[in-house]
């Protein structure tokens, strides 16, 4: 399809076990976010790149998370050392301009359907 | 952070518009009134968005007052699709969506 793209969509993982989230965004995007999303909350924004650079990660909540876009394309959002309260659902979404072609913007962001994580 | 406040749900019924408010008093001169809605299950989408004047898409119309500091979202008639949880965004610094808790709408038939 044309619209962003996640895997997996779902992810049970024990706790302290490393686990990887993949964002496939729509093709020629620029922007690249990642939001993760707990029960009953609205989404929270983790971290941003445009191409291949990460130009925000002031929302990563702790060292033990860690994204990259080395090519500028997909994504992978890792988590190491997985503990209950990163069970969440993470969110990738992608636009086609950069910030810095829009300044503030009214860029419409695209979201894909999220990567559920389950800590045990 | 940016701020923004709406009720924490409202019901309608099927067929019927629907107004959803929204207040952002520390919005300032450059920042642009997003709307997006979540579906059960799935990940945000995009409704509509503008600066100063009203704007309306097959979606949804945006009513923003004079002073910019509150909007209303409205649908024109409410179906059960409709039915998901509604966040009201400014982005001050252009590279995020800060987003708050949403109204949650339900829609009766």
């Amino acid at each position: 399809g044309a619209g962003v793209s996640q895997s997996p969509r779902y992810k049970v993982a024990k706790r302290g076990q490393d686990v990887a989230l993949r964002c496939d965004p729509i093709s020629g995007h620029v922007s690249l976010f990642w939001y993760q999303q707990a029960l009953g909350q609205g989404p929270e924004f983790l971290t941003y790149f445009q191409n291949e650079a990460q130009l925000d990660k002031s929302g990563l909540p702790s060292d033990r998370f860690f994204a990259e876009r080395p090519e500028g394309s997909v994504s992978t959002l890792k988590i190491q050392r997985t503990q209950q309260e990163d069970s969440a659902v993470y969110l990738c979404a992608s636009s086609l301009l950069g910030i810095s072609a829009q300044g503030v913007s009214g860029n419409t962001i695209y979201f894909g359907e999220g990567s559920w994580l389950t800590v045990v | 952070d940016a701020k923004t406040t709406q009720p924490n749900s409202m019901e309608s019924n099927e067929e019927e518009p629907v107004h959803l408010p929204c207040n952002h008093s520390t919005i300032s001169g450059t920042d642009y009134i997003h709307w997006y809605r979540q579906l059960p299950s799935q990940g945000p989408e995009y409704v509509i968005h503008g600066l100063t004047s009203n704007v309306n898409n097959r979606m949804a119309s945006l009513a923003i007052a004079e002073d910019r500091k509150s909007s209303t979202l409205i649908l024109h008639r409410a179906t059960l699709r409709d039915a998901a949880v509604y966040y009201c965004i400014h982005d001050p610094e252009g590279d995020k969506l800060i987003f708050g808790t949403g109204t949650r709408l339900q829609v009766f038939p």
